[in-house]
């Protein structure tokens, strides 16, 4: 069955650091850009960060100021999210989602289930 | 930074059809996506390239592009419709860019 399955989420003070997994079940990961997009409660997608199939090409949201960075292990068929310096703002529902294609500049075909991050002192 | 906009909400009679749009700077010269997000649940992919309909998804959801302006449309709209909709596009400054979402609700 063809599934992305994200973890590493859980509750974690302000300032600290947290890094999430997403591994690929089903198919090869290396094919794809990778992409990680978070829902605050009660609100809408907002993307994080998306990395190319081969690493070259990584892009993250302007407002995260840094503190995110995407990477990805292929031979482990997995994707990654270091966070730094969490904010009670990155309290979020955080999604791994495929790339329909093997660069940044597409859609995004196939979601995991999604970990929450929740950032509280 | 690049933005889209989304009606909050629509609302719409079983078996009409339902409009969602999506509107930003020379939105028609990107390729746009759409996404149907379920109360509980992950996002799904329904259109991709503006009218690219992913498979498994039915022939009632349909996407156009031109101008400012994307706009999903469902025909024939049932109550398994109702559901949060979201817009996505490229941009070259901002980079990947969601919609705010719109709510549909099946009255």
């Amino acid at each position: 069955q063809v599934r992305l399955v994200e973890s590493g989420g859980g509750v974690v003070q302000p300032g600290t650091s947290l890094t999430l997994s997403c591994a690929a079940a089903g198919f090869n990961l290396e094919s794809y850009a990778m992409s990680w997009v978070r829902q605050a409660p009660g609100k809408g997608l907002e993307w994080v960060a998306v990395l190319s199939h081969d690493a070259a090409n990584k892009y993250q949201a302007g407002s995260l100021k840094g503190r995110f960075t995407i990477s990805r292990d292929n031979s482990k068929n997995s994707v990654y999210l270091q966070m730094n310096g969490l904010t009670p703002e990155d309290t979020a529902v955080y999604f791994c989602a495929k790339g329909i294609g093997r660069g940044v500049l597409g859609a995004f075909d196939l979601w995991g289930q999604g970990t929450m991050v929740t950032v509280s002192s | 930074s690049y933005a889209l906009i989304q009606p909050p909400s629509v609302s719409v009679s079983p078996g009409q059809t339902a409009t969602i749009s999506c509107s930003g700077d020379k939105l028609g010269h990107n390729y746009v996506s759409w996404y149907q997000q379920r109360p509980g649940q992950s996002p799904l992919l329904l259109l991709h390239q503006d009218k690219q309909r992913l498979a498994g998804i039915p022939a009632r959801f349909s996407g156009s592009n031109a101008g400012n302006t994307a706009t999903l449309t469902i025909t024939e709209t049932q109550s398994v419709d109702e559901a949060e909709y979201y817009c996505q596009v490229w941009d070259s400054a901002t980079a990947v860019v969601f919609g705010g979402g719109t709510k549909l609700t099946v009255l």
